[in-house]
Protein backbone atom coordinates (compact mmCIF):
# COMPACT_ATOMS: atom_id res chain seq x y z
CA UNK A 1 0.00 0.00 0.00
CA UNK A 2 1.32 3.70 -0.64
CA UNK A 3 2.22 5.90 2.08
CA UNK A 4 0.15 8.49 0.61
CA UNK A 5 -2.70 7.85 -1.77
CA UNK A 6 -5.18 9.90 -3.86
CA UNK A 7 -7.08 10.17 -6.99
CA UNK A 8 -4.95 11.13 -9.59
CA UNK A 9 -8.36 12.82 -11.69
CA UNK A 10 -8.76 15.01 -13.42
CA UNK A 11 -11.18 17.16 -11.80
CA UNK A 12 -12.54 18.99 -14.76
CA UNK A 13 -14.81 21.83 -13.29
CA UNK A 14 -16.18 24.79 -14.49
CA UNK A 15 -15.10 28.70 -13.03
CA UNK A 16 -16.12 29.50 -9.84
CA UNK A 17 -16.91 26.27 -9.08
CA UNK A 18 -16.44 24.55 -5.18
CA UNK A 19 -13.72 21.25 -5.81
CA UNK A 20 -12.86 19.17 -3.08
CA UNK A 21 -9.66 16.72 -2.82
CA UNK A 22 -9.03 13.72 -0.46
CA UNK A 23 -5.65 12.45 0.30
CA UNK A 24 -5.29 9.38 2.82
CA UNK A 25 -2.24 8.16 4.42
CA UNK A 26 -0.94 4.80 5.87
CA UNK A 27 1.86 5.83 8.41
CA UNK A 28 -0.02 6.80 12.12
CA UNK A 29 3.32 8.65 12.41
CA UNK A 30 2.99 11.16 10.16
CA UNK A 31 3.56 14.56 11.99
CA UNK A 32 3.25 17.86 9.87
CA UNK A 33 0.49 17.81 6.23
CA UNK A 34 0.92 20.10 3.44
CA UNK A 35 -0.47 20.84 0.35
CA UNK A 36 2.01 21.72 -2.75
CA UNK A 37 0.78 22.81 -5.86
CA UNK A 38 2.41 21.62 -9.56
CA UNK A 39 2.46 23.79 -12.43
CA UNK A 40 2.33 21.38 -15.82
CA UNK A 41 6.31 20.81 -16.43
CA UNK A 42 7.33 22.96 -13.49
CA UNK A 43 8.41 22.66 -9.81
CA UNK A 44 6.29 21.98 -7.27
CA UNK A 45 5.76 25.20 -4.73
CA UNK A 46 4.24 24.90 -1.28
CA UNK A 47 0.81 25.79 -1.45
CA UNK A 48 -0.69 25.54 2.57
CA UNK A 49 0.36 23.54 5.54
CA UNK A 50 -2.67 21.29 7.26
CA UNK A 51 -3.42 21.93 11.08
CA UNK A 52 -5.47 20.27 13.07
CA UNK A 53 -7.77 22.43 13.33
CA UNK A 54 -8.25 22.76 10.37
CA UNK A 55 -6.82 26.55 8.20
CA UNK A 56 -7.96 28.49 5.55
CA UNK A 57 -6.14 31.16 3.16
CA UNK A 58 -8.26 32.63 0.65
CA UNK A 59 -10.62 30.70 -1.32
CA UNK A 60 -8.33 27.36 -0.05
CA UNK A 61 -9.56 25.36 3.22
CA UNK A 62 -7.14 22.52 4.42
CA UNK A 63 -8.49 20.18 6.65
CA UNK A 64 -6.86 17.12 8.47
CA UNK A 65 -8.16 13.92 10.05
CA UNK A 66 -5.84 12.03 12.23
CA UNK A 67 -8.47 9.47 13.22
CA UNK A 68 -9.28 8.47 9.66
CA UNK A 69 -5.92 9.47 8.27
CA UNK A 70 -6.99 12.11 5.60
CA UNK A 71 -6.51 15.84 4.86
CA UNK A 72 -8.27 17.67 2.78
CA UNK A 73 -8.44 20.54 -0.02
CA UNK A 74 -11.26 22.62 -0.67
CA UNK A 75 -11.44 25.48 -2.95
CA UNK A 76 -13.89 28.01 -3.59
CA UNK A 77 -15.12 30.05 -6.51
CA UNK A 78 -12.36 28.15 -8.92
CA UNK A 79 -9.93 30.52 -11.34
CA UNK A 80 -8.49 29.03 -14.72
CA UNK A 81 -5.50 30.21 -13.15
CA UNK A 82 -5.79 27.25 -10.32
CA UNK A 83 -5.59 24.42 -13.26
CA UNK A 84 -2.41 22.59 -12.05
CA UNK A 85 -1.65 19.35 -9.94
CA UNK A 86 -1.94 19.21 -6.23
CA UNK A 87 0.52 17.33 -4.73
CA UNK A 88 -0.57 15.59 -0.57
CA UNK A 89 2.48 15.75 1.10
CA UNK A 90 3.74 14.20 4.50
CA UNK A 91 6.30 14.62 7.12
CA UNK A 92 6.53 11.54 9.01
CA UNK A 93 10.00 12.80 10.88
CA UNK A 94 12.62 10.88 8.84
CA UNK A 95 14.04 14.00 7.52
CA UNK A 96 12.41 13.70 4.15
CA UNK A 97 9.10 14.56 2.63
CA UNK A 98 6.97 11.66 1.16
CA UNK A 99 4.95 12.90 -1.74
CA UNK A 100 1.33 11.55 -2.97
CA UNK A 101 1.58 11.22 -6.88
CA UNK A 102 -0.93 14.31 -7.08
CA UNK A 103 -4.67 15.36 -8.30
CA UNK A 104 -4.75 16.89 -11.46
CA UNK A 105 -7.46 19.79 -11.24
CA UNK A 106 -8.80 21.56 -14.51
CA UNK A 107 -10.82 24.67 -14.27
CA UNK A 108 -12.81 25.42 -17.31
CA UNK A 109 -14.11 28.64 -18.63
CA UNK B 1 17.82 36.05 -4.67
CA UNK B 2 17.98 33.09 -7.27
CA UNK B 3 17.02 30.71 -5.11
CA UNK B 4 17.35 26.75 -6.62
CA UNK B 5 19.02 26.64 -9.66
CA UNK B 6 19.49 23.58 -11.59
CA UNK B 7 21.68 22.91 -14.68
CA UNK B 8 21.22 21.34 -17.20
CA UNK B 9 17.12 21.49 -18.07
CA UNK B 10 17.82 18.88 -20.39
CA UNK B 11 20.06 16.08 -20.96
CA UNK B 12 20.22 12.93 -23.36
CA UNK B 13 22.52 10.33 -22.29
CA UNK B 14 23.59 7.00 -23.41
CA UNK B 15 23.26 3.75 -21.74
CA UNK B 16 26.40 3.74 -19.51
CA UNK B 17 27.30 7.25 -19.70
CA UNK B 18 28.28 9.22 -16.37
CA UNK B 19 26.89 12.38 -15.61
CA UNK B 20 26.89 15.65 -13.08
CA UNK B 21 23.46 17.67 -12.57
CA UNK B 22 24.16 20.43 -10.97
CA UNK B 23 22.43 22.39 -7.94
CA UNK B 24 23.42 25.34 -6.15
CA UNK B 25 20.93 27.58 -3.60
CA UNK B 26 21.68 31.15 -2.35
CA UNK B 27 19.84 31.31 0.67
CA UNK B 28 22.36 29.62 3.14
CA UNK B 29 19.74 26.76 3.56
CA UNK B 30 21.18 23.69 5.64
CA UNK B 31 19.03 20.83 4.25
CA UNK B 32 19.61 19.89 0.56
CA UNK B 33 17.97 17.07 -1.23
CA UNK B 34 17.52 15.06 -4.49
CA UNK B 35 14.07 13.65 -5.85
CA UNK B 36 13.03 12.05 -9.24
CA UNK B 37 9.62 12.35 -10.68
CA UNK B 38 8.05 9.36 -12.64
CA UNK B 39 4.48 9.65 -14.31
CA UNK B 40 1.68 8.25 -11.67
CA UNK B 41 4.37 8.04 -8.77
CA UNK B 42 4.90 11.10 -7.36
CA UNK B 43 8.42 12.73 -6.27
CA UNK B 44 10.93 10.13 -4.81
CA UNK B 45 13.73 10.87 -2.49
CA UNK B 46 17.28 9.67 -3.79
CA UNK B 47 19.99 11.08 -1.81
CA UNK B 48 19.48 14.16 0.85
CA UNK B 49 22.25 15.89 2.93
CA UNK B 50 21.54 18.05 6.27
CA UNK B 51 24.97 20.41 6.26
CA UNK B 52 28.15 20.49 4.20
CA UNK B 53 30.16 17.16 4.71
CA UNK B 54 26.76 14.99 5.30
CA UNK B 55 25.00 12.64 3.02
CA UNK B 56 22.32 9.91 3.49
CA UNK B 57 20.34 7.95 1.04
CA UNK B 58 16.99 8.18 0.69
CA UNK B 59 14.21 6.08 -1.03
CA UNK B 60 16.01 5.36 -4.37
CA UNK B 61 19.26 5.86 -3.73
CA UNK B 62 20.97 3.00 -6.33
CA UNK B 63 22.82 4.16 -9.48
CA UNK B 64 23.57 7.87 -8.22
CA UNK B 65 26.20 9.34 -5.68
CA UNK B 66 26.05 12.80 -3.87
CA UNK B 67 28.76 15.05 -2.49
CA UNK B 68 27.80 18.40 -0.02
CA UNK B 69 30.94 20.00 0.04
CA UNK B 70 29.88 23.21 0.63
CA UNK B 71 26.59 24.50 1.86
CA UNK B 72 25.30 26.17 -1.78
CA UNK B 73 26.04 23.06 -3.93
CA UNK B 74 24.58 19.07 -4.23
CA UNK B 75 25.56 18.06 -7.34
CA UNK B 76 23.81 14.56 -8.23
CA UNK B 77 26.41 12.28 -9.83
CA UNK B 78 24.58 9.47 -11.90
CA UNK B 79 27.45 6.45 -12.43
CA UNK B 80 26.64 4.49 -15.36
CA UNK B 81 23.02 5.95 -16.78
CA UNK B 82 20.10 3.32 -17.37
CA UNK B 83 17.73 3.76 -19.39
CA UNK B 84 15.21 3.54 -15.93
CA UNK B 85 16.90 6.54 -14.97
CA UNK B 86 14.75 8.51 -17.34
CA UNK B 87 13.02 10.87 -15.31
CA UNK B 88 12.54 14.61 -13.88
CA UNK B 89 14.80 15.26 -11.39
CA UNK B 90 14.34 18.04 -8.95
CA UNK B 91 16.98 19.35 -6.24
CA UNK B 92 14.93 21.07 -3.31
CA UNK B 93 16.28 23.52 -0.15
CA UNK B 94 14.90 23.89 3.49
CA UNK B 95 16.22 26.13 6.08
CA UNK B 96 16.98 23.32 8.67
CA UNK B 97 16.84 19.98 8.70
CA UNK B 98 14.69 18.02 10.47
CA UNK B 99 12.21 21.13 11.38
CA UNK B 100 8.77 19.66 9.88
CA UNK B 101 7.03 22.93 9.20
CA UNK B 102 9.88 24.15 6.75
CA UNK B 103 8.95 24.75 3.14
CA UNK B 104 10.98 23.28 0.95
CA UNK B 105 12.29 25.11 -2.41
CA UNK B 106 12.41 23.66 -5.30
CA UNK B 107 14.76 23.64 -8.40
CA UNK B 108 13.27 23.84 -11.98
CA UNK B 109 14.27 20.49 -13.00
CA UNK B 110 16.60 18.84 -15.57
CA UNK B 111 14.59 16.20 -17.86
CA UNK B 112 16.91 13.69 -18.34
CA UNK B 113 16.38 10.65 -20.70
CA UNK B 114 18.88 7.70 -21.23
CA UNK B 115 18.73 5.68 -24.45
Amino acid sequence: RKEVEQDPGPFNVPEGATVAFNCTYSNSASQSFFWYRQDCRKEPKLLMSVYSSGNEDGRFTAQLNRASQYISLLIRDSKLSDSATYLCVLDTGRRALTFGSGTRLQVQP
Amino acid sequence: NAGVTQTPKFQVLKTGQSMTLQCAQDMNHEYMSWYRQDPGMGLRLIHYSVGAGITDQGEVPNGYNVSRSTTEDFPLRLLSAAPSQTSVYFCASSPHAGASYNEQFFGPGTRLTVL
